[in-house]
């Protein structure tokens, strides 16, 4: 199947310091999904991209559809303690269209 | 607008022993998938149905997991017997539509702990 490298593994941050993370693929992608999970919760929907190049925000996240549609970005500003959790890239890819794959997650940890 | 539900939210089984898994999406949302999803790592889909049929059901171990879909409501996945490697959580998640740019929304899953 196609698979997503997600990076970087895991993050420890300031509070109050903004954070990247990306996800990459030697296949294109059509739709790349960015989600959050917490402890013991299902993941949930933060930002949807359709557009190659497309810049996409959501509160204090934002996300973007790499032009090559090969990746995407996830930003987060000025974090805070919430912001913790397992943040996953997942896309459908061209080759692929009906099965969502899933990167492997980047923890993020906020210290006060 | 009511989430996509599932119970039971934990259970522990002994190897060789089935288990039942149940999901309700979200209203209206015709499209319904159950993921794998192992400590460390990202979900796996393990069968998508749209409506009450399957769609995709190529990465299901069919020797014990089955799942169906009657109404085209809810759903239920078994696992009969388990083995230890089934520990995991099960994800149900559901979407509005069946196409390349759709959106998929998590219940909050049910944890299997095979001892």
């Amino acid at each position: 199947g196609q698979q997503l490298n997600q990076s970087p593994q895991s993050m420890f941050i300031q509070e109050g310091e903004d954070v990247s993370m990306n996800c990459t693929s030697s296949s294109i992608f059509n739709t790349w999904l960015w989600y959050k999970q917490e402890p013991g919760e299902g993941p949930v929907l933060l930002i949807a991209l359709y557009k190659a190049g497309e810049l996409t925000s959501n509160g204090r996240l934002t996300a973007q559809f790499g032009i090559t549609r090969k990746d995407s970005f996830l930003n987060i500003s000025a974090s805070i303690p919430s912001d913790v959790g397992i943040y996953f890239c997942a896309g459908y890819s061209s080759g692929s269209a009906r099965q969502l794959t899933f990167g492997s997650g980047t923890q993020l940890t906020v210290l006060p | 607008e009511a989430g996509v539900a599932q119970s039971p939210r934990y259970k522990i089984i002994e190897k060789r022993q089935s288990v039942a898994f149940w999901c309700n999406p979200i209203s209206g949302h015709a499209t319904l998938y159950w993921y794998q999803q192992i400590l460390g790592q990202g979900p796996k889909l393990l069968i998508q149905f749209q409506n009450n049929g399957v769609v995709d059901d190529s990465q299901l171990p069919k020797d014990r997991f089955s799942a169906e879909r009657l109404k085209g409501v809810d759903s239920t996945l078994k696992i009969q017997p388990a083995k230890l490697e089934d520990s995991a959580v099960y994800l149900c998640a559901s979407s509005s539509a069946l196409g390349p740019s759709y959106e998929q929304y998590f219940g909050p899953g049910t944890r299997l702990t095979v001892t």
